[in-house]
């Protein structure tokens, strides 16, 4: 089992629609949960970073850990096309381990 | 551009050869990681830097790997006598690392593609 399991999709939506995405991980130890959005051929870009359990809003992207359930969301809403990438979740014990990061979910958002 | 900077962004090698790729950090970041990402997959981690020392590497990182931080700033990663297998994005990504909680967060390049052929 991975540590960080996360559906790959592809998942399609239409434009304004809300998206949800989804990772579960394995390990209690980790604390410190981020989102990145990665377009294609291009490296991650850090959409959202949270730490421990809770909910964190940043314009239209809600980013939420449920430590309890080790679950992991990043909601957009109001979708747009250029939100359409590879959304990966990543989670780390401390600052001095490296990420883990799961496959990535394709989103496509059609207009 | 004050971001990550990778270089080459793309380079195919026949299987046998050796190649270097460089990574730039953001400017003052002192904590560099290089990953791999394969087709599909996300990034897994390779080793990191905390200024010029080298303080992990991941049991992927064969002997025939090496990677390098001479003076805290740019890092190269060599492979040699590539393989097939080495095909891959290879990410760089930067942190100003303090201790406090802002500082997990990781600004990744934009990548070398790697193709072995």
């Amino acid at each position: 089992q991975k540590e960080v399991e996360q559906d790959p999709g592809p998942l399609s939506v239409p434009e304004g629609a809300i998206v949800s995405l989804n990772c579960t991980y394995s390990n209690s130890a980790f604390q410190y949960f981020m989102w990145y959005r990665q377009y294609s051929r291009k490296g991650p870009e850090l959409l959202m970073y949270t730490y421990s359990s809770g909910n964190k809003e940043d314009g239209r992207f809600t980013a939420q850990v449920d430590k309890s359930s080790k679950y992991i969301s990043l909601f957009i809403r109001d979708s747009q096309p250029s939100d359409s990438a590879t959304y990966l979740c990543a989670t780390t014990p401390s600052g001095n381990t490296p990420l883990v990061f799961g496959k990535g979910t394709r989103l496509s958002v059609i207009a | 551009d004050t971001g990550v900077s990778q270089d080459p962004r793309h380079k195919i090698t026949k299987r046998g050869q050796n190649v270097t790729f460089r990574c730039d950090p953001i400017s003052e970041h002192n904590r560099l990681y290089w990953y791999r990402q394969t087709l599909g997959q996300g990034p897994e981690f390779l080793t990191y830097f905390q200024n010029e020392a080298q303080l992990e590497k991941s049991r992927l990182l064969s002997d025939r790997f090496s990677a390098e931080r001479p003076k805290g700033s740019f890092s190269t990663l060599e492979i040699q006598r590539t393989e097939q297998g080495d095909s891959a994005m290879y990410l760089c990504a930067s942190v100003a690392f303090t201790g406090g909680r802002s500082s997990y967060e990781q600004y990744f390049g934009p990548g070398t593609r790697l193709t072995v052929t």
